[in-house]
């Protein structure tokens, strides 16, 4: 069973970092690209980042190019989302996703991100 | 680049068919068949039930269907149910500098 288990989301004040962690099971990681998608309270859903199986290719979304920057490690299963400047209008639920025939087929639970000071 | 345009809302009775539309550009919806559709209900993880415009993934009920013409995709639910009424998400791949969107999602009561 594909499992994605996020981790990491929390309070931060406006200006602060945070890393956000992915931990994947129950598939060959290393053979799929993944991507951060979130969803701010009450709001829909807007892609964030996508990296590569091999992390050859990376995107961004232009709201945080710039700030944030994925990363993955095959030998641990993990995708990470380091978020740096941290603003009001990132505060969100964090989903992380496995890619199937560009779409996005699995999901996990979210990790919450709340910006205040 | 914008989100893809959905309807807000939607509502129909069990037992009828609801179509949702989702409309991009050139850019996007229509130069690549490569829209995928989302179910998500409250409190839950999005789930995906249309790739690649018009599939199903395993075990997706065969009342979904997808499709495209132009700028335009849709989604068909036929015979609603009530676990049907979710919030449905449209996603379409966009090119290299941005290459996903979606939808702003459209609401379904299903009355």
């Amino acid at each position: 069973e594909v499992q994605l288990l996020e981790s990491g989301g929390g309070l931060v004040q406006p200006g602060g970092s945070l890393r956000l962690s992915c931990a994947a099971s129950g598939f060959t990681f290393s053979i799929y690209a993944m991507a951060w998608v979130r969803q701010a309270p009450g709001r829909g859903l807007e892609w964030v980042s996508a990296m590569s199986d091999d992390g050859g290719y990376i995107y961004y979304a232009d709201s945080v190019k710039g700030r944030f920057t994925i990363s993955r490690d095959n030998s641990k299963n993990t995708l990470y989302l380091q978020m740096n400047s941290l603003r009001a209008d990132d505060a969100a639920t964090y989903y992380c996703a496995q890619e199937y025939d560009s779409a996005w087929q699995n999901w996990g639970q979210g990790t919450l991100v709340t910006v205040s000071s | 680049q914008s989100a893809l345009t959905q309807p807000a809302s939607v509502s129909r009775s069990p037992g009828q068919s609801i179509t949702i539309s989702c409309t991009g550009s050139r850019s996007d919806v229509g130069s690549y068949n490569l829209v995928s559709w989302y179910q998500q209900h409250p409190g839950k993880a999005p789930k995906l039930i249309i790739y690649e415009t018009t599939k199903r993934p395993s075990g997706v009920s065969n009342r979904f269907s997808g499709s495209k013409s132009g700028n335009t995709a849709s989604l068909t639910i036929s015979g609603l149910q009530g676990e049907d009424e979710a919030d449905y998400y449209c996603c379409s791949y966009a090119g290299r500098i941005t290459p996903w969107l979606f939808g702003g999602g459209t609401k379904l009561t299903v009355l």
